[in-house]
């Protein structure tokens, strides 16, 4: 158990609006992901955190945003949300900078109406 | 242009016998691969690792394979249980390429039958 839990588990929010999805860690590891998983895709990098205040943009970064200000949260956050970002988002860890191993939390089911 | 391809969508098995999920790579580059099991409303969970320098790692009923020449490799459970039905990820990275991020393919479904 790499301690990540996602907030909220579960939300329908309507196109247009804002949305802004929390991961929290409680182990201090440096790295943080967003994914999000869509049949027919698999899993696909959002944006990802190599540190506090350090961001940058995964293959599907388009209409996402994300923010570390501590260590232990990494928010991803959809300015406009659109009916495509239904999906179901997952945040993970990487647990050194010298590992390849990731491990995920429970994930985020989004619905945009 | 999908870099890790899973090509089987869906594998059927019976209790007991061996599973055998493959894995194609297009990416010269990747030096790590990595398999997932993800069961339905949880995140994926981390089963097995094999580094390039390798052609073979195994972990108890897990086993991967991997032929570079080939760009290929492949996760053998042995035997497969009805608790190994679930889906299956492939995933590759590039040693210091982008802080280790990973590559998936689509995936494949697992069934075990009793």
């Amino acid at each position: 158990d790499a301690g990540i839990t996602q907030s909220p588990r579960h939300k329908v929010t309507e196109t247009g609006t804002p949305v802004t999805l929390r991961c929290h860690q409680t182990e201090n590891h440096r790295y943080m992901y967003w994914y999000r998983q869509d049949p027919g895709h698999g899993l696909r990098l959002i944006h990802y955190s190599y540190g506090v205040k350090d961001t940058d943009k995964g293959e599907v970064s388009d209409g996402y945003s994300v923010s570390r200000s501590k260590t232990e949260d990494f928010l991803l956050t959809l300015e406009s949300a659109t009916s495509s970002q239904t999906s179901v988002y997952f945040c993970a860890i990487s647990v050194s900078s010298g590992s390849y191993e990731q491990y995920f939390g429970p994930g985020t089911r989004l619905t945009v109406t | 242009d999908q870099q890790v391809k899973q090509n089987s969508p869906s594998l059927s098995v019976q209790e007991g016998r061996i599973s055998i999920l493959n894995c194609d790579y297009t990416n010269s580059m990747f030096d790590y691969f990595l398999w997932y099991k993800k069961y339905p409303a949880e995140g994926p969970t981390f089963l097995i690792s094999i580094s390039s320098i390798k052609d073979k790692n195994e972990d108890g009923r897990f086993t991967v394979f991997l032929n570079k020449s080939a760009k290929h490799l492949s996760l053998h459970i042995v035997p497969s249980q009805p608790g190994d039905s679930a889906v299956y990820f492939c995933a590759a990275s590039v040693h210091g390429g982008s802080q280790g991020n990973l590559i998936f393919g689509k995936g494949t479904k697992l069934s075990v039958k009793p």
